[in-house]
């Protein structure tokens, strides 16, 4: 069965700086999606950040990016020059890639962004 | 565009009635809806999965008969609470998947505040 951890429930991090959220997961699937969400106190999901797992190259979108590591089944997301609008329920997500599409959550990360 | 709505954002009722919650795929077709419940600042539990035309597909635990779900066409699927009762209070929310599945994407509703007196 596929699963995905997040052992840190909660972070914090001083606005500007970067922190990084960890998340692994287990498969025995050699194709398959990774996911980074974010969930606000408005409790909209909002996608962060995608990675496919034939992809070597880490994904990137802006001021986050990704570090995957295929071989220790691990997807750790680094967020830089945090900003206050980050505080967030962070989760990590896993899709098998098949036509039922259907995500597998982390626990998430709480993140607390200081001023 | 992959705007996913939901209606109402957040519902009061009482004990042994029904609610409908409706989830809403505004720009693109969805395939496949899915319904996952929260608590909270847990982490989204799946609930059902729903393919237009056919019947849901429950997770383990969720009672059928208790949350009905309907995927009725292409734009839109509900979810029925049944005689609903306080232990039923909760959030909920729904996502859908296009026909041109991007990445396998799930684009994600506002979500729908359910409390039940």
């Amino acid at each position: 069965a596929q699963t995905v951890t997040q052992s840190q429930p909660e972070m914090s991090v001083q606005e500007a700086e970067t922190v990084t959220l960890s998340c692994t997961y287990d498969t025995s699937e050699s194709d398959y999606y990774l996911f980074w969400y974010k969930q606000p106190p408005s409790r909209q999901m909002i996608l962060v950040i995608r990675q496919e797992a034939y992809k070597q190259q880490n994904a990137t979108e802006n001021r986050f990016s990704v570090n995957f590591q295929k071989a220790a089944k691990s997807f750790s997301l680094k967020i830089s020059d945090s900003q206050l609008g980050d505080a967030a329920m962070y989760f990590c997500a896993y899709n098998r890639g098949s036509t039922l599409g259907r995500l597998y959550f982390g626990r998430g990360t709480q993140l607390t962004v200081w001023p | 565009g992959a705007v996913v709505s939901q209606h109402p954002s957040r519902v009061i009722c009482k004990s042994g009635t029904s609610v409908k919650i409706e989830c809403r795929s505004l720009d693109f077709q969805a395939t496949t809806m899915f319904w996952y419940r929260q608590f909270p600042k847990k982490s989204l539990m799946l609930m059902a999965t729903s393919n237009e035309g056919s019947k849901a597909t429950y997770e383990q635990g969720v009672e059928k008969d208790k949350f009905l779900i309907n995927h009725a066409s292409l734009t839109l699927s509900t979810l029925t609470v049944t005689s609903a009762h306080p232990e039923d209070s909760s959030f909920y929310i729904c996502s859908a998947r296009g026909l041109a599945g991007y990445y396998n994407e799930q684009f994600f509703g506002p979500g729908t505040r359910l409390t039940v007196l």
